[in-house]
């Protein structure tokens, strides 16, 4: 069966960087799209892009452009995605979320990334 | 970048109808997903490209798009339905947002 598992909560100060990881099983990890969306406390869901695990390609919300980078590795069918210079605003769940044919059909269970001053 | 609005919250009592809009500029023309979230847990799709249902998704819940507006519809809603909600269209020439999310809350 399909499963996404996400590493474990971080805390970090404000202007260093934290990275997620979401490791895929159950089903050929260079053939879907990974998405992450992420989730401010009390907050809606945010897409922050996704990542092309067969090819590396990549295409980053806006908003996050010069700060996100979304990476993954075939071999241990890993996606990562590191966002830096985190500030307060950055508090939020990190999920990962696998993208089939127009539609997320499975998400991680979810990262707290925790960002204090 | 393109903007989606949801109504904040929705009552509904047991058994009756539940309908959630999303409205976006043309968003009939986008192939809209819905996904359902309860507190603490991570979201579930519940519609896919318009009114598809993944399996195991129960046949009370039901979709459409048209125009600028996309529903869910719970019918015969039951307090397990209580929960957050999602829209989220599909369209590679745009980013992927999702809508503001609207609370459905079974009375």
């Amino acid at each position: 069966q399909v499963q996404l598992v996400q590493s474990g909560a971080e805390v970090k100060k404000s202007g260093a960087s934290v990275k997620v990881s979401c490791k895929a099983s159950g089903y050929t990890f260079t053939g879907y799209y990974m998405h992450w969306v992420r989730q401010a406390p009390g907050q809606g869901l945010e897409w922050m892009g996704w990542i092309n695990p067969n090819s590396g390609n990549t295409n980053y919300a806006q908003k996050f452009q010069g700060r996100v980078t979304m990476t993954s590795d075939t071999s241990i069918t890993t996606a990562y995605v590191e966002l830096s210079r985190l500030t307060s605003d950055d508090t939020a769940v990190y999920y990962c979320a696998r993208e089939m044919n127009k539609m997320v059909d499975y998400w991680g269970q979810g990262t707290l990334v925790t960002v204090s001053s | 970048s393109y903007e989606l609005t949801q109504p904040p919250s929705v009552s509904v009592s047991p058994g009756q109808t539940a309908s959630i809009t999303c409205s976006g500029n043309n968003l009939g023309d986008r192939y809209t997903s819905w996904y359902q979230q309860k507190p603490g847990q991570s979201p579930v799709l519940v519609i896919y490209q318009n009114y598809k249902r993944p399996s195991g998704i129960p046949e009370r819940f039901s979709g459409s798009n048209s125009g600028n507006t996309a529903t869910l519809t719970i019918s015969g809603t039951q307090d397990m339905d209580e929960a957050d909600y999602y829209c989220q269209p599909w369209d590679s020439s745009t980013e992927y947002v999702f809508g503001t999310g609207t609370k459905v809350t079974v009375l």
